[in-house]
């Protein structure tokens, strides 16, 4: 276990909802990354926080947001859900630039209809 | 996009055996990692090799990089069931910590 959670662990929602993820950091770890993984694709990153600030985006519309918060945990909302947003969404931390390895959570499903 | 791919898709082979995993990339990086995942779920930090290194250990697995030919492999010594899982590697191209994965290698440890 590398002590980072996300909830939900699945979630079924329906085109054009809008959806909010969780995500707990390991402890003492400030920096967050979301990855979007469908279904039998390796993740693509979607964007990192540190210190609260976005700090880097992939190639993903402005209706994927994130939040980060004192603690250091973070939500990940989509608005405006499309079928292809289905896919598992990992969220990831990591210490400050220098400590490249990222520690993964479980990750939540998420299936649009 | 993805950044590399990997080679083969999908492997199966008897437990004891080894396995090998390849990764080619296209720009240039600081460093590679691979990673596992078991079942669709998170993943696991397996071992990570810096670009001017060129082979590194880590129990059973041994990874290689050649910078030049932009690629990597993974090899996996006396394989068990329990190391039945898909396999990426990941790099930096993406910038310091947002990492760039391949499409992964699903690895079949047949008992």
């Amino acid at each position: 276990e590398t002590g980072v959670t996300q909830s939900p662990t699945h979630l079924i929602k329906t085109r054009g909802q809008q959806v909010t993820l969780r995500c707990s950091s390991q402890s003492g770890h400030n920096t967050v990354s979301w990855y979007q993984q469908a279904l039998g694709q390796g993740p693509q990153f979607i964007f990192q926080y540190y210190r609260e600030e976005e700090n880097g985006r992939g190639n993903f519309p402005p209706r994927f947001s994130g939040l980060q918060f004192p603690n250091y945990s973070s939500e990940l909302n989509v608005n405006a859900l499309e079928l292809d947003d289905s896919a598992l969404y990992l969220c990831a931390s990591s210490l400050p630039a220098g400590q490249e390895t990222q520690y993964f959570g479980p990750g939540t499903r998420l299936l649009v209809l | 996009s993805q950044q590399g791919e990997e080679d083969p898709q999908a492997l199966s082979i008897q437990e004891g055996e080894n396995a090998t995993m390849n990764c080619s990339y296209k720009t240039s990086i600081n460093n590679l990692q691979w990673y596992r995942q078991n079942s669709g779920r998170g993943l696991v930090h397996l071992i990570l090799i810096r670009s001017n290194e060129r082979e590194k250990h880590s129990g059973r697995l041994r990874v290689t990089l050649d910078t030049s030919k932009k690629s990597s492999s993974l090899l996996i010594t006396a394989s068990r069931a329990a190391d039945t899982a898909s396999y990426f590697c990941a790099t930096d191209a993406g910038g310091a910590q947002k990492l760039v994965f391949g499409q992964g290698t699903r690895l079949t440890i047949n008992p």
